[in-house]
């Protein structure tokens, strides 16, 4: 079956700008995870969605940075004014509801390449 | 808090070679998942394994093996007789299973192998 896919796959755009980063997760799986891996570096956790229900948004740098679920399905992560220091790998990730060990494996797209001049 | 350290940045081995990848965790949660995931040249995040924190027996897949310590804290991959296609960046990772809560995975930085022929 299809996996988890995202659009677009690269972005460029100047400094200032606003970008949006989508994600659509495997059918069926109800968690979503966006994550930012730098170069070098593992992914590091930015939100998660329950449905459509934004749990947790702690791993969000600062307001400028904006995540969305509404019908539970699709979302797109939002970057407003972007900075050079926004240039990374965003990455998307989706897992079923488990059942008795809690949620399951996460899956990962193969995340938008972001940079910003 | 939860950390995951892999110690070794970089390895390097000789096809047919035996290689072990470290992997540390920290966790004040009695209920946990450790993960390992491979990034090959081409970027995407390839899920290889999951164990719960109950299950300590070790796991063999092919020429994967898996060794998982609490007393350790350890949960260390081996590749035996290695090729090069097994050449890529693995990562380690670690969730806690809040109730109700986000299962987010944090990361180790990674180990990048290369396997030459």
């Amino acid at each position: 079956g299809a996996g988890v896919s995202q659009s677009p796959r690269y972005k460029v755009t100047k400094r200032g700008q606003d970008v949006a980063l989508r994600c659509d997760p495997i059918s069926g799986h109800v968690s979503l995870y966006w994550y930012r891996q730098a170069l070098g570096q593992g992914p590091e956790f930015l939100t998660y969605f329950n449905y459509e229900a934004q749990q947790d948004k702690s791993g969000l740098p600062n307001d400028r940075f904006s995540a969305e679920r509404p019908e539970g399905s699709i979302s797109t992560l939002t970057i407003q004014r972007t900075e050079q220091r926004d240039s990374a790998m965003y990455r998307c990730a989706s897992s079923l509801e488990g059942i008795v060990f809690g949620k399951e494996t996460q899956y990962f797209g193969p995340g938008t390449r972001l940079l910003v001049l | 808090a939860q950390k995951v350290t892999q110690a070794q940045t970089e390895i390097s081995v000789v096809e047919k070679e035996d290689v072990t990848l470290d992997c540390v965790y920290e966790t004040r949660d009695t209920t946990y998942y450790l993960f390992w995931y491979k990034q090959p040249p081409s970027g995407e995040l390839v899920f290889l394994i999951r164990r719960n924190s109950f299950d300590e027996q070790n796991e063999i897949s092919g020429r994967y093996s898996w060794n998982f310590q609490k007393s350790t804290s350890s949960f260390n991959f081996t590749i035996t007789a290695s090729q090069v296609v097994d050449s890529a960046v693995y990562f380690c990772a670690l969730s806690e299973a809040p109730q109700g809560g986000s299962e987010k995975l944090v990361f180790g930085k990674g180990t990048k192998l290369t396997v030459n022929p």
